[in-house]
């Protein structure tokens, strides 16, 4: 069962622009990841932004939490070719230890 | 350099035939992951372990086994019973600071 879900499914921008992309849960969390993956590897963990947070910021990324309305987003500025990837929102449950739930992905092309 | 290393990145297995990936960590994490990606999908939960000697099935535990006999280890095993076991493999562990991944294992039925 998925708890994440991430929106929108594709994403396709030009050099220079910023994306966004969303990710809503179904229940109470202690910590939501955001992770990205290029085609064919595994992923790499990007931030971590726990419940009692609202913004967090790293790099070009910044990730926002809003525990009330149970979604999250990540924001990545100045996009460049590079960061063409999938971009998956992970969160855990609480009280279910270390097991994180994987949404179905953003697919992020930035076109040079 | 520490991480979790996945063998092999790409594995073929005929119809009836059990396979066994491999997933090393050297981080010491307790805790280790099997997940299962298919094409433009999010990851499945297969198998996890949060020590040695305890694993937990998943969302989709049928047709897969595991072990934990190590600390660094957590081998998957793809048993016949699994019906469509072609599917890409990510193993992970787990710290304060959230998952490391492998870079995966491409099995394909043939």
């Amino acid at each position: 069962s998925q708890q994440g879900e991430e929106d929108p499914q594709a994403l396709s921008i030009q050099e220079g622009e910023n994306a966004t992309m969303n990710c809503s849960y179904k229940t109470s969390i202690n910590n939501l990841q955001w992770y990205r993956q290029n085609s064919g590897r595994g992923l790499v963990h990007l931030i971590l932004i726990r419940s009692n947070e609202r913004e967090k910021h790293s790099g070009r990324l910044r990730v926002t939490l809003d525990t009330s309305k149970k979604s999250s987003s990540l924001l990545i500025t100045a996009s460049r070719a590079a960061d063409t990837a999938s971009y998956f929102c992970a969160t855990d449950k609480s009280g279910a230890g270390n097991q994180f739930y994987f949404g179905t992905g953003t697919s992020l092309t930035v076109i040079p | 350099d520490g991480g979790i290393t996945q063998s092999p990145k790409y594995l073929f297995r005929k119809e009836g035939q059990n396979v066994t990936l491999s997933c090393e960590q050297n981080l010491n994490h307790d805790a280790m992951y099997w997940y299962r990606q298919d094409p433009g999908q999010g990851l499945r939960l297969i198998y996890y372990s949060q020590i040695v000697n305890d694993f937990q099935k998943g969302d989709i535990a049928e047709g897969y086994s595991v072990s934990r006999e190590k600390k660094e280890s957590f081998p998957l095993t793809v048993t016949s019973a699994q019906k469509n076991p072609t599917a890409f493999y990510l193993c992970a562990s787990s710290g304060r600071a959230g998952y490391t991944f492998g870079s995966g294992t491409r099995l394909t039925v043939v």
